[in-house]
């Protein structure tokens, strides 16, 4: 089964600072990778979704980049505020029209003032 | 819009009990998910459904059952429960080969079984 393993369970930075963090996965390539937000107490929203050709995308001060030789996902957020503390999840899928998602146990992020 | 409506919240069950974990969505999506996350973990696929009528099992299907006689409803029954399925329980939809917009998950059911 797909493995995913996202690097850290709990990232700390100041505020302004860029914050980047890893998913990693093994096995078969996925046809899609997404980013989701988790806030506690409530369920995931997604955020990005990039494509196996696809090498960045951007979404205001979120990027993500996706590389399918290394089998790793980049998510960074741009000028970090607290607002953006939460635990951020990346789930990968297939590409079937199941759509199974499998997700990470995420990476929880703190964003100190 | 709703969205993904879930309940109830939270539960306490005692072991051995059943109930019916509710989920409804608004948004005329086919593919409806249920998944489970234990502290620590991440979301484990426990069921879903690609229509009304249709449904097959994820990766932990095991003490579940689910049905799918509408587009909008997707309940999780629970038959007899077991301290192993104390969880928080999530239902997420998404359109049919529309992965652009991801997944919508509602806000989740705490259950606690003692």
């Amino acid at each position: 089964s797909q493995k995913i393993e996202q690097n850290s369970e709990a990232l700390n930075i100041q505020e302004g600072k860029t914050a980047t963090l890893t998913c990693n996965y093994t096995n078969y390539s996925p046809a899609y990778l997404q980013w989701y937000r988790q806030d506690p107490g409530r369920g995931p929203v997604f955020l990005l979704l990039i494509r196996e050709n696809e090498k960045e995308k951007r979404k205001e001060r979120l990027k993500v980049t996706f590389d399918t030789t290394l089998k790793q996902s980049l998510f960074h957020i741009t000028a970090s505020q607290p607002a953006d503390s939460a635990t951020y999840l990346c789930a990968l899928d297939r590409g079937s029209t199941l759509g199974r998602l499998y997700f990470g146990r995420g990476t929880q992020l703190t964003v100190w003032p | 819009n709703a969205g993904v409506t879930q309940t109830p919240k939270f539960r306490i069950l005692k072991i051995g009990q059943s109930m019916t974990l509710q989920c409804t969505q608004d948004m005329n999506h086919n593919y409806m998910y249920w998944y489970r996350q234990d502290p620590g973990m991440g979301l484990k696929l426990i069921y879903y459904s690609v229509g009304a009528g249709i449904t097959d099992k994820g990766e932990v299907p095991n003490g579940y059952n689910v049905s799918r006689s509408t587009t909008e409803d997707f309940p999780l029954r629970l038959e007899l429960a077991a301290p192993s399925q104390t969880s928080v329980y999530f239902c997420a939809s998404s359109p049919r080969g529309d992965e652009l917009y991801g997944y919508t998950f509602g806000s989740g059911t705490r259950l606690t079984v003692v």
